[in-house]
């Protein structure tokens, strides 16, 4: 029940194409769901987060989407660019601490 | 300003040593915790400190140690050194706890041969 699902494990786009990472999750009392990028060599990067009141939070090209009833989330990169290659990870928490249960990610590579 | 500082970047050690990773938050951070990322387990919890104060802990066995200090800088200690420790240890800052935004350092590559 503090698993995250994480699909696919990995992803080639196109440049300029749409880029989407879906996760899933059991336990009802996560309330933060935030979304990190990971370059080879180099700690994770906050990327975008989004709460459970919320169905849909937009920040540039990246957009998180978020179903509390089907207790799905995903990530949708716009315009995805190669610079975009990378590793990312979706998490949850829940309210009564700041430990992040991270779903398994998704190696996004992306070609001109 | 300046993010997450861990040292060292890169540590070998031999099984059955002992290792100190050391972690200086951002500045004005108090709340530290530290996961652990391989590529066979991905990146799990270890840790999370809170004013000197372990506050949750992961499933790891206790050669895993931590402790926070009251400049809110942190040390993970990992005793008797196993191969399969050998791992990206990473750790994070946050302002307060239940602030919810997390900043990851570049981490401690510990090798175990």
């Amino acid at each position: 029940q503090q698993q995250v699902k994480q699909s696919p494990q990995s992803l080639i786009v196109q440049k300029g194409g749409i880029s989407i990472i879906n996760c899933a999750y059991e336990n009802t009392a996560f309330d933060y769901f935030p979304w990190y990028q990971q370059f080879p060599g180099k700690g994770p990067a906050l990327l975008i987060a989004i709460r459970p009141d919320v169905s849909e939070k937009k920040e540039g090209r990246f957009t998180i989407s978020f179903n509390k009833s089907a207790k799905q989330f995903s990530l949708h990169i716009m315009d995805s660019q190669p610079g975009d290659s990378a590793t990312y990870f979706c998490a949850a928490s829940m309210s009564n601490t700041d430990k992040l249960i991270f779903g398994t990610g998704t190696r996004l590579q992306v070609f001109p | 300003k300046a993010g997450v500082t861990q040292t060292p970047r890169y540590l070998i050690k031999t099984r059955g040593q002992q290792v100190t990773l050391s972690c200086s938050p951002i500045s004005g951070h108090r709340s530290v915790s530290w996961y652990q990322q391989t590529p066979g387990q991905g990146l799990q919890f270890l840790f999370e400190y809170f004013s000197e104060t372990q506050r949750n802990k992961g499933n790891f066995p206790g050669r895993f140690s931590g402790r926070q200090f009251s400049n809110s800088r942190s040390e993970m200690n990992v005793s008797t050194l196993e191969l399969g420790d050998s791992a990206l240890y990473l750790c994070a800052s946050s302002s307060t706890r239940r602030t919810y935004e997390q900043y990851f350092g570049p981490g401690t590559r510990l090798t175990v041969t």
